[in-house]
Order: structure tokens, then sequence, then C-alpha cells
């Protein structure tokens, strides 16, 4: 139990374009997610709240405009990555929030803009 | 305080050997202190986690010991196989934060044959 998927897996895109990843809860439902960016050999770094129902709350240093976040579903949220430039390119996790605290991961998506 | 700082930054471990990691974090606030592996190219998975209550949690060859006093924490890894080289990752979260987690920097360990 407790699986979640993200859509795609890996993506490459020309520069000035947008790409939407998707994450998805299979087998429960999830009203928050988190967004995550993480770059070779670093920690996780925590990009915004996804709240199903509600506007998305973002980190500090995160541009809202450009990191588009909804949350429609209690098992979809989705991240737009707008106008995208090679400094996005980066490999970005989501989570869903299962219970009181625990976060289960997606496998990622690896975004290569070019 | 929202950091949590992990060592070492690197392990090499023999097989049948006992890995060892250490996170130690400033805000008591944290109440849910999990570890997560992650192997190159995938997301963090859930190996195992703690709540300030206890002091010691054990899932398989995997234990965590909590000192609450100290504000620190580590993995146990008994029995450490080459399969479980990978990176792991220490976190913090409160539930008054929404459950955000604080990720520790990492720890690549690497088990030799």
């Amino acid at each position: 139990g407790a699986v979640v998927s993200q859509h795609p897996s890996w993506v490459i895109c020309k520069s000035g374009t947008s790409v939407k990843i998707e994450c998805r809860s299979l087998d429960f439902q999830a009203t928050t997610m988190f967004w995550y960016r993480q770059f070779p050999k670093q920690s996780l770094m925590l990009m915004a709240t996804s709240n199903e129902g509600s506007k998305a709350t973002y980190e500090q240093g995160v541009e809202k405009d450009k990191f588009l976040i909804n949350h429609a579903s209690l098992t979809l949220s989705t991240l737009t990555v707008t106008s995208a430039h090679p400094e996005d390119s980066s490999f970005y996790i989501c989570s869903a929030l299962l219970g009181l605290g625990t976060q289960y991961f997606g496998p990622g998506t690896r975004l290569l803009v070019l | 305080q929202q950091q949590v700082k992990q060592s070492p930054q690197s392990l090499i471990v023999q097989k049948g050997g006992i890995s060892i990691i250490n996170c130690a974090y400033e805000n008591t606030a944290f109440d849910y202190f999990p570890w997560y592996q992650q192997f190159p190219g995938k997301g963090p998975a859930l190996l195992i986690a703690i709540r300030p209550d206890v002091s010691e949690k054990k899932e398989g060859r995997f234990t965590i010991s909590f000192n609450k006093s100290a504000k620190q924490f580590s993995l146990h890894i008994m029995d450490s196989q080459p399969g479980d080289s990978a990176t792991y990752f220490c976190a913090a979260s409160m539930e008054t934060s929404g459950s955000r987690l604080t990720f520790g920097e990492g720890t690549q360990l690497t088990v030799n044959p």
C-alpha cells in the first residue's frame, strides 16, 4: 500500500516551453501533497505544499508564477513548470501525506530543458 | 531553528557490519522523525520512523535510537548488505506546521562485498 506515482518519469523540452508533471496517490486519498526539487548529490528541497481544493503554499524563494501547482482531487496534484529554462533542469519529486506526518514519495521526474 | 544536521556525509562498511548514521536537530517542536532510503534516479522510500515518546524502534535490520534530551537520533543497519548501498536521509517534521519535512544532508552508504 501507500503507492505514489509520477508521470512522466523523464521529460526533455525546449527553453521557453511549459511542462506539466502529475503526481497521483494510487491507493489512498491525500488532502496534502508536497513538491520537492533535488539537484545531483544534494538533499531534497521542499518547493511547495499542495492542499486539495485550495491554493498551494510556496516555500520562500520559490516563484509561484513559474511553478504552478493544482490539487484538484484527493488523488492528483500537478506541477507545471512555465517558460522553462535550462536552470530549471532538475529532479522533481512529489510526496503524499498519509495520516500523521508520514509522507510517501513518488519515483521522481527528471526534467531536462535544452 | 529548522535545520537537521546529518553525519557522516559518506560511509563505507563491510558486508555483515553495522552501519550507523546520526542526526541532530534544534527545534524541540519536531514530533516525527523518519528515515528515507534513496537509490540513484529514484524517489526516497520510507524505511522507519519514530516519535519522541519512545527511545528506540526496530524493524528488521533497521533500528532508530532516539535521545530526546540530546536532540539526536540515529539509524543503525545491522548485518549490512551490498543491496543496502544507497543514500540515506533523516528528516523531521511537526504536525503544527502541516507535517512539512526538514531533511538532513544525506549519507552515501557503500557496503562492500
